[in-house]
């Protein structure tokens, strides 16, 4: 059973379009919440994170979106570009626990030319 | 700088085998973790250490053992491998800052038959 539920697995967008990538969480004492990028091959990187005391979070063309009411949140790629092509995982960290971080089930995103 | 290195890259082992996954990081973090990564699972958090000498259990421990005598490596057992253990697995390192990003290294294909 996750505790970060991350929908869709697999999205298809147009270069340029805006990619959405949706998580959900139950655990109300996570205190941070990053979203990690990975290439074929290699593993995965930091990309954008957020607290929950903020309700959005922009790094260039990569926002986050954060409802603490809705226990959601949500990273939009805008003018997105066949280099955004990679897997994403949203992910949530237990306070206090080594910088412990449970991670979604990952959303591989294609932007096609 | 060669940040986290895993080793080996890729491994088959037959049921029963056992094997000992080596992960390096030259960061001089503190932190470090051992995730497994299956399809649509995301990235699964199997031990963890926070600090030489002291290792946690994460959430999908059984089958696999580890050990951190030096602050820079971090090994992963498996004594009796299981094909449910085909996966692949990812070292990670972090600072003991929090909202540190956790560094991972490029992962080690493993394939039990």
């Amino acid at each position: 059973q996750q505790q970060v539920k991350q929908s869709p697995q697999s999205l298809i967008v147009q270069k340029g379009g805006i990619s959405i990538i949706n998580c959900a969480y139950e655990n109300t004492a996570f205190d941070y919440f990053p979203w990690y990028q990975q290439f074929p091959g290699k593993g995965p990187a930091l990309l954008i994170a957020i607290r929950p005391d903020v309700s959005e979070k922009k790094e260039g063309r990569f926002t986050i979106s954060f409802n603490k009411s809705a226990k959601q949140f949500s990273l939009h790629i805008m003018d997105s570009q066949p280099g955004d092509s990679a897997t994403y995982f949203c992910a949530a960290r237990y306070p206090l626990a080594g910088n412990m971080l449970t991670f979604g089930g990952g959303t591989r995103l294609m932007v096609k030319p | 700088n060669a940040g986290v290195t895993q080793t080996p890259k890729f491994r088959v082992l037959k049921t029963g085998q056992s094997m000992t996954l080596l992960c390096a990081q030259d960061m001089n973090h503190e932190y470090m973790y051992w995730y497994r990564q299956d399809p649509g699972m995301g990235l699964r958090l199997i031990h963890y250490s926070v600090g030489e000498g002291t290792t946690a259990k994460g959430e999908v421990p059984d089958g696999y053992n580890v050990s951190r005598l030096k602050k820079q490596n971090f090994l992963l057992g498996l004594e009796s491998a299981a094909p449910s253990q085909t996966s692949v697995y990812f070292c990670a390192s972090s600072r003991l800052i929090g909202n540190s990003p956790l560094h991972f290294g490029n992962g080690t294909r493993l394939t039990v038959t």
